[in-house]
């Protein structure tokens, strides 16, 4: 079994809708949640940051962090046809330098 | 802003010709990492360095050398290439402090075919 699990999709939805995107994990020492976003042919860039439980906003997503159910999720509100991307998340323990990176799930927004 | 530049972005090699390719950080972050990333695996860590002088072995090491130049320039090689390590490589750098941590930034990737 794999440390992190991620739906590899692809997901395809309309314009507008909402998106969410899951990860779950094993090890529950993992306290530094991230999400990546992947454009074809590029490199990940950083897309949300959580530290421990709870909810973080960011315009249009929000990253939300189960850490009793160990599970990690990240909504995009009305989806636009440059989110089409793939997005990772990963994960930590404290202090340590080596994130455990889910494989991707690929997002296709359809205008 | 130039982030983590990678070179080359493309490269061919025969099965057994080396090559080295090169990493540098413009952040001044202390650690700096080398991914390999393959269609169902996801990104797997090959070696990393946490500061400058410093290097380990991640997930999957063999085959691969590295070489922390300077605070800036992390340089992966690979000595004898395989057609295994056909892949797209992704140099990253972080700053990690006690109790915080502030993710990664990555390169545009080197894609690497071995024939």
């Amino acid at each position: 079994q794999k440390e992190v699990e991620q739906d590899p999709g692809p997901l395809s939805v309309p314009e507008g809708a909402i998106v969410s995107l899951n990860c779950t994990y094993s090890n529950s020492a993992f306290q530094y949640f991230m999400w990546y976003r992947q454009y074809s042919r590029k490199g990940p860039e950083l897309l949300m940051y959580t530290y421990s439980s709870g909810n973080k906003e960011d315009g249009r997503f929000t990253a939300q962090v189960d850490k009793s159910s160990k599970y990690i999720s990240l909504f995009i509100r009305d989806s636009q046809p440059s989110d089409s991307a793939t997005y990772l998340c990963a994960m930590t323990t404290s202090g340590t330098y080596k994130y455990i990176f889910g494989t991707g799930t690929r997002l296709k927004v359809l205008a | 802003n130039a982030g983590v530049t990678q070179t080359p972005k493309f490269q061919v090699l025969k099965t057994g010709q080396s090559m080295t390719l090169q990493c540098a950080q413009d952040m001044n972050h202390n650690s700096m990492y080398w991914y390999r990333q393959d269609p169902g695996m996801g990104l797997r860590l090959i070696y990393y360095s946490a500061s400058e002088g410093t290097t380990d072995k991640g997930e999957v090491p063999n085959g691969y050398n590295v070489s922390r130049l300077n605070k800036r320039e992390f340089s992966l090689r690979l000595e004898s290439a395989a057609p295994s390590q056909t892949s797209v490589y992704f140099c990253a750098s972080s700053e990690v402090r006690t109790g915080k941590d502030y993710g990664y930034t990555f390169g545009s990737g080197t894609r690497l075919t071995v024939v």
